[in-house]
């Protein structure tokens, strides 16, 4: 089945730096890579996502870049704010016959400091 | 558009109780759903996946007897967690999939999550 690598664990920035996060992918035929931003006991909030067919996608101040032929897809927030403090976790899905289920990134806990 | 309820939000449970998490779409027809578990600082790992009107598919490692999953309508999935262990407490996230519309086919609409308590 697939499997998802996420780094790093744990991020700390300063308040208007920028944030990268990489995952890796097992699976060359996942096309769906959505990420996720979760706030302690809340639902996973989907904040962008990118499908195969394209390389890089751009939402303000949230980026998502996807290599298929590395097999690896980052997240990058620029100018980030104490707001954006949470855990993001990355996923990957294919369609047809898996049902489109994701499979989940152990998780990145981001910090901003003020 | 796109909501996804689940109820209740909170349950604490003697062991060996069972207790039912209902997940509904409110406002589109769930094709699929998903029931996730999710402890403390750590992922979310996919229990069981269900289509309306067939069994549940269940991720390898999930005992399909504990944990009942019905998928009665197209806006109703529920969890049953049978003879509950304090092993069992955990954040339990439902999600649900509306189908082929267009670039949303993919996407999942998660729940709020229910936070299950065995004493």
């Amino acid at each position: 089945g697939e499997n998802v690598e996420q780094h790093p664990s744990t991020l700390s920035v300063q308040e208007g730096d920028s944030a990268v996060i990489k995952c890796t992918y097992s699976d060359s035929a996942s096309n769906y890579f959505p990420w996720y931003k979760q706030e302690l006991g809340k639902r996973p909030q989907l904040i962008i996502d990118i499908r195969s067919n394209v390389g890089e996608k751009k939402d303000q101040r949230i980026a998502v870049t996807l290599n298929k032929t590395a097999k690896h897809f980052s997240l990058h927030i620029t100018e980030t704010q104490p707001e954006d403090s949470a855990v993001y976790f990355c996923a990957a899905s294919k369609g047809g016959g898996s049902n489109y289920k994701l499979t989940f990134g152990k998780g990145t806990l981001l910090t901003v400091n003020p | 558009g796109a909501v996804v309820s689940q109820h209740p939000s909170r349950v604490i449970c003697k062991s060996g109780t069972s207790v039912k998490i209902e997940c509904r779409s409110l406002d589109f027809q769930a094709t699929t759903m998903f029931w996730y578990r999710q402890f403390p600082k750590q992922s979310l790992m996919l229990m069981a996946t269900s289509n309306e009107g067939s069994k549940a598919t269940y991720e390898q490692g999930v005992e399909k007897d504990k944990f009942l999953i019905n998928h009665a309508s197209l806006t109703l999935s529920t969890l049953t967690v049978t003879s509950a262990h304090p092993e069992d407490s955990s954040f339990y996230i439902c999600s649900a999939r509306g189908g082929n519309w267009g670039e949303s086919y993919n996407e999942q609409f998660f729940g709020p999550g229910t936070r299950l308590t065995v004493l």
